[in-house]
């Protein structure tokens, strides 16, 4: 398949760590993209991970990516209010350029 | 730094009619693409242009199309509108297949269209 896969939902309290995760399908994929999108807005691009990296970690943020298992994944430390939003995951295959498959988005709720 | 653009940011057609919404890149991209974005589908993507052809389509009716002007602004029209075209559309620009560049897609905020 070519698809990207996401949970649906995750609920954390203010001050934990958030960890969203992601599978891919396409051995392929040459970055792999993480975006925010809060309500009625577009998409924030939040960090990205080249395909030969294992981690990629910024300010709060940190990527995991496994290539043997297609997984990616992101950690958002300390967790605030304003870090609810949807995430999306999205893979660049080859050469694709302008053209990113994304997964179907998390919706990340934080509790005070 | 001007951010990506895209007008109208709302707007209401009713089926049968058609639509055009442009996008404005961010200064220097040359890349644009197009994503449709529904509670059913997700985001899909729709076309990529780069200095003014057409470099990757996705899979969809030949209703929607697009084009690129030379200044990199882009539209895109769907014509004949149809009920499940009611959607946001998304433009995003890039640096993607300029040399060193690393392909992130910068978006804009969108033009969300109603069909009645």
């Amino acid at each position: 398949g070519e698809d990207v896969e996401q949970s649906l939902f995750l609920s954390v309290r203010e001050g934990d760590s958030s960890v969203i995760n992601c599978t891919y399908t396409d051995s392929s994929s040459t970055y792999l993209y993480w975006y925010k999108q809060e309500p009625g807005a577009g998409l924030q691009l939040l960090t990205y991970i080249f395909s030969n990296m294992d981690m990629k970690q910024d300010q709060r943020l940190t990527v995991l990516l496994n290539k043997k298992d297609k997984h990616l994944s992101l950690r958002i430390a300390d967790t605030q209010t304003g870090d609810s939003a949807i995430y999306f995951c999205a893979e660049r295959r080859g050469a694709s350029y302008g053209k990113l498959t994304f997964g179907q988005g998390t919706i990340l709720t934080v509790h005070p | 730094k001007a951010g990506v653009t895209q007008t109208p940011r709302y707007l209401i057609k009713t089926r049968g009619q058609q639509v055009t919404l442009s996008c404005s890149p961010i200064s220097g991209h040359r890349s644009v693409s197009w994503y449709q974005q529904t509670p059913g589908q997700g985001l899909q993507f729709l076309f990529e242009y780069f200095s003014e052809t057409q470099r990757n389509k996705g899979n969809f009716p030949g209703r929607f199309s697009g084009r690129q002007f030379s200044n990199s602004r882009s539209e895109m029209n769907v014509s004949t509108l149809e009920l499940g075209d009611s959607a946001l559309y998304l433009c995003a620009s890039s640096l993607a297949g300029t040399s060193g560049a690393t392909g992130e897609l910068f978006f804009g905020e969108g033009s969300r269209l109603t069909v009645l």
